[in-house]
């Protein structure tokens, strides 16, 4: 079935430095991908998407490219605040089901 | 607008007890959504309503896990005879409608304890 695979954290990072979180993905299809965040203390929110290949979903800074030649959905911000910790999901959407990956906490330091 | 809102946010039960977990969608969506998320992991899907009918319970881990929808709002995830291993946050999520199309908003979750 289909399955996302994301980098594994805890990242810790100092402020103003770069962000990359990798994702791959296994699909049968060609499903949507997304990245959601979770805040301290909130629920999940949907930070940026992507519905077809080549595609640049971006928000708050953040940018990933669907590029179906390697699978990937790679997460990226050139410079990060303290403002982005929080734990960041890779996920696919096949018609209504979403599949995530297991999570990648990132802690930025002032 | 007020968004997905899910009772209790806390529940702590013992080894066999029988839950209920609430999800109030925002108004007007006409599908839902439960996931779980364990601890370290990624939300998984669970089951899938449209309206009050569930469309897709293929991600329910066995037949202690029921969820209904009865008036089209309102669901509830119910576990009986509940096992450490159900411990996890649930998350209920909804979207105007189901597909690619439209995005699911999720609620703040349940977190479930069984001691």
């Amino acid at each position: 079935g289909d399955s996302v695979t994301q980098m594994e954290g805890p990242v810790t990072l100092s402020e103003e430095a770069c962000l990359t979180i990798n994702c791959t993905y296994t699909a049968t299809g060609y499903p949507s991908l997304f990245w959601y965040v979770q805040y301290p203390g909130e629920g999940l929110q949907l930070l940026l998407k992507a519905t077809k290949a080549d595609d640049k979903g971006s928000n708050k800074g953040f940018e990933a490219t669907y590029r179906k030649e390697t699978t990937s959905f790679h997460l990226e911000k050139g410079s990060v605040q303290v403002s982005d910790s929080a734990v960041y999901f890779c996920a696919l959407r096949d018609d209504y089901k979403l599949s995530f990956g297991a999570g990648t906490t990132v802690t930025v330091r002032a | 607008g007020a968004g997905v809102s899910q009772t209790p946010s806390n529940k702590v039960t013992e080894k066999g007890k029988y839950v209920e977990l609430r999800c109030d969608p925002i108004s007007g969506h006409t599908a839902l959504y439960w996931y779980r998320q364990s601890l370290g992991q990624g939300p998984e899907f669970l089951i899938y309503f449209q309206g009050t009918g569930a469309a897709d319970d293929s991600g329910l881990p066995n037949d202690r896990f029921f969820a209904v929808r009865p008036e089209g709002s309102v669901s509830t995830l119910k576990i009986q005879r509940t096992e450490r291993g159900d411990s996890a946050v649930y998350l209920c999520a909804s979207s105007p409608l189901a597909g690619e199309l439209y995005e699911q908003f999720f609620g703040p979750g349940t977190r479930l304890t069984v001691l």
